[in-house]
């Protein structure tokens, strides 16, 4: 069945690093999703990206998903302590279901 | 817009009770919804697809005698988790599709409950 892997698993930065998130599939997606789930919190929707090479920002946040549409990545510029959580991407092959990633837990040193 | 509740937050049950769950879309309605399982420090696990009005369509090694679900209208999906067990101790986390034009469905989740069966 569809696999999305997600690395690395743990990321700490000094505050004002960037940081990025990668997720590949095992099979070509039709949309991937991000979300954000804080500690103790539950998931919360960042994006969705659906296009091939599509790119598209949210201040400080960069995401693309690839021209095969089989990966995606999620960068941040400079970061800030209230970017601290676990950042998941989800994949969707076309029915309704999203296979997640294991999620990449970022800790900030202020 | 795109609210999605979920009741109880929290519960403290003896093994071998039932515990039902929630699952609301407030400003929307949700033909489909998703019921997750996630571990601490890990990743949601799908447990099933819930379709408005027919039978849940569960994932594979999760029972559906043990979690059951019930959708019985555009807005609301319960999970009822039967003779819990301390393994049964997790955080269940819901989740409703929104359909959007051009963009497929997106998920929106609930704030989740935690489950702690003594």
């Amino acid at each position: 069945g569809q696999q999305v892997m997600q690395i690395p698993q743990y990321q700490h930065v000094q505050e004002g690093e960037d940081f990025t998130t990668y997720c590949n599939s095992s099979t070509t997606l039709s949309n991937i999703q991000w979300y954000k789930q804080r500690p103790g919190g539950h998931p919360v929707f960042l994006i969705q990206l659906v296009k091939s090479g599509e790119v598209k920002k949210q201040k400080r946040l960069t995401f693309q998903f690839g021209e095969a549409k089989k990966n995606s990545s999620l960068h941040i510029t400079a970061t800030q302590t209230t970017d601290v959580g676990t950042y998941f991407c989800a994949g969707s092959g076309g029915a309704q279901k999203l296979v997640f990633g294991q999620g990449t837990r970022l800790t900030i040193n202020p | 817009g795109a609210v999605v509740s979920q009741h109880p937050s929290r519960v403290i049950c003896k093994s071998g009770t039932s515990v039902k769950i929630e699952c609301r879309s407030l400003d929307f309605q949700a033909t489909t919804m998703f019921w997750y399982r996630q571990f601490p420090k890990k990743s949601l696990m799908l447990m099933a697809t819930s379709n408005e009005g027919s039978k849940a369509t569960y994932e594979q090694g999760v029972e559906k005698d043990k979690f059951l679900i019930n959708h019985a209208s555009l807005t609301l999906s319960t999970l009822t988790v039967t003779s819990a067990h301390p393994e049964d101790s997790s955080f269940y986390i819901c989740s409703a599709g929104l359909r959007q034009i051009l963009a497929g469905e997106t998920q929106y989740f609930g704030p989740g409950t935690r489950l702690l069966v003594l």
